[in-house]
């Protein structure tokens, strides 16, 4: 399976929003919604953010929030915050029991 | 609280086999897929397969399929992730995580696994 396809780095100055693209095929993100989001910071494990699209696990903020459109998934974070800064990972579930990470995009807040 | 307490580093030489563990607690360990995942110092996350605690089967992505096993002990909740003949690409920090909606959820703190002569 080939990774999805997101942007290396995307940015946004605090009070922006800032949306993150994760592009599949249609074997994986357009045939499924079993698309997460996940936030890791520097040293850390990472942290779910998103599930199925566009939940959020309990105790994450409604900044964050999830979409999806064809082949192509979205993370998009509203009034950034400066702890947001961070690497943004998706992943899909690609069937046959397998699962498909994105590349990482970091998320600067300026 | 879902928690996953992973074994500690490890150092091997290239050949050799690792095996890193991962305790559950807080939940029904038979319950949950566990999946596992590797990350590369400074790249991205990898998925390297899963495993149901509950039946002992196990999916393994095509990258490392004849390398990787995964098992499980029930009677200590506790999963296993073993792979085989290292080579210095294998550094990396393993984590396990609980599954959520197919995807990983809950996660380990991370193994950093170093290969090296």
């Amino acid at each position: 399976q080939s990774a999805l396809t997101q942007p290396p780095s995307a940015s946004g100055s605090p009070g922006q929003s800032v949306t993150i693209s994760c592009t599949g095929t249609s074997s994986d993100v357009g045939s499924y919604n079993y698309v997460s989001w996940y936030q890791q910071h520097p040293g850390k494990a990472p942290k779910l953010i998103i599930y199925e699209v566009n939940k959020r696990p309990s105790g994450v903020p409604d900044r964050f929030s999830g979409s999806k459109s064809g082949n192509t998934a979205s993370l998009t974070v509203s009034g950034l915050q400066a702890e947001d800064e961070a690497d943004y990972y998706c992943s899909s579930y690609a069937g046959s029991d397998n699962v498909v990470f994105g590349g990482g995009t970091k998320l600067t807040v300026l | 609280q879902v928690q996953l307490v992973q074994s500690g580093a490890e150092v091997k030489k290239p050949g050799a086999s690792v095996k890193v563990s991962c305790k559950a607690s807080g939940y029904t360990f038979t319950g949950y897929y566990m999946h596992w995942v590797r990350q590369a110092p400074g790249q991205g996350l990898e998925w390297m397969g899963w495993i149901n605690p509950s039946s002992g089967g196990a999916n393994y992505a095509q990258k490392f399929q004849g390398r990787v096993t995964m098992t499980r002990d029930t009677s200590i909740s506790t999963a296993y992730m073993e792979l085989s003949s290292l080579r210095s690409d294998d550094t990396a920090v393993y984590y396990c995580a609980r599954t959520l909606s197919y995807g990983p959820g809950s996660w380990g703190q991370g193994t950093l696994v170093t290969v090296s002569s």
